[in-house]
């Protein structure tokens, strides 16, 4: 079983600056490796899909890179609709796993 | 717009059954994989099941393996989930999710269930 590791845990900063967040796989993924991001009382939102793939409609100012067991998702200039939960995701085609990380906080400094 | 719909949480006992559906609007839904992910109060996001677009393949997590069981009909652009055995740990806010591209690129709002006597 691949377990994915997130850090930090929680992340504080402010509106306007660049966020860097972890995601670190126990063994290797490839660049099987997706990105969601959760608001208090909403479903995930796909950000970044084959670790570097941005979405249908998600912004610029996220960006994804990585391959193998190290990730990271870049906000490069925070907007305050941007803090949130942020979690990775690993596909493995066999066993079918599609495990996700412990999540990272992204809070408002 | 494509769009999902969760129905079929509620309180249940420990031992009990209980099926989930998700009715899918918007998309071809007989073309597309689909899953369930669970997030239990305050957790995180946890994998329960996928299903191939035609039904022919099922998986599950490990600790769901035996108890949950995963169906699809695809003429009623329905998606399934039937719980049995169910613990207090099973309690959870349940997604059903689309399977694009190798992620999962649209969620519903998700049913909740909650396990206790």
């Amino acid at each position: 079983e691949i377990v994915l590791t997130q850090s930090p845990v929680t992340l504080s900063l402010s509106p306007g600056e660049r966020a860097t967040l972890s995601c670190r796989a126990s063994q290797s993924v490839s660049s099987n490796l997706a990105w969601y991001q959760q608001k208090p009382g909403q479903a995930p939102r796909l950000l970044i899909y084959d670790a570097s793939t941005r979405a249908t409609g998600i912004p610029a100012r996220f960006s994804g890179s990585g391959s193998g067991t190290e990730f990271t998702l870049i906000i490069s200039s925070l907007e305050p609709e941007d803090f949130a939960v942020y979690y990775c995701q690993q596909r493995t085609n066999w066993p079918p796993d599609y495990t996700f990380g412990q999540g990272t906080k992204l809070e408002i400094k | 717009q494509a769009q999902l719909v969760e129905s079929g949480g509620g309180v249940v006992q420990p031992g009990r059954s209980l099926r989930l559906s998700c009715a899918a609007s918007g998309f071809s839904f007989s073309l597309y994989a689909m899953h369930w992910v669970r997030q239990a109060p305050g957790k995180g996001l946890e994998w329960v099941a996928f299903i191939s677009y035609d039904g022919s393949n099922k998986q599950y997590a490990d600790s769901m393996k035996g108890r949950f069981s995963i169906s699809r009909d695809n003429s009623k652009k329905t998606l399934f989930l039937h719980m049995s055995s169910l613990k207090p740990e099973d309690t959870a806010l349940y997604y059903c999710a689309r399977m694009e591209r190798r992620a999962f690129d649209i969620w519903g709002r998700g049913t909740m269930v909650t396990v206790s006597s």
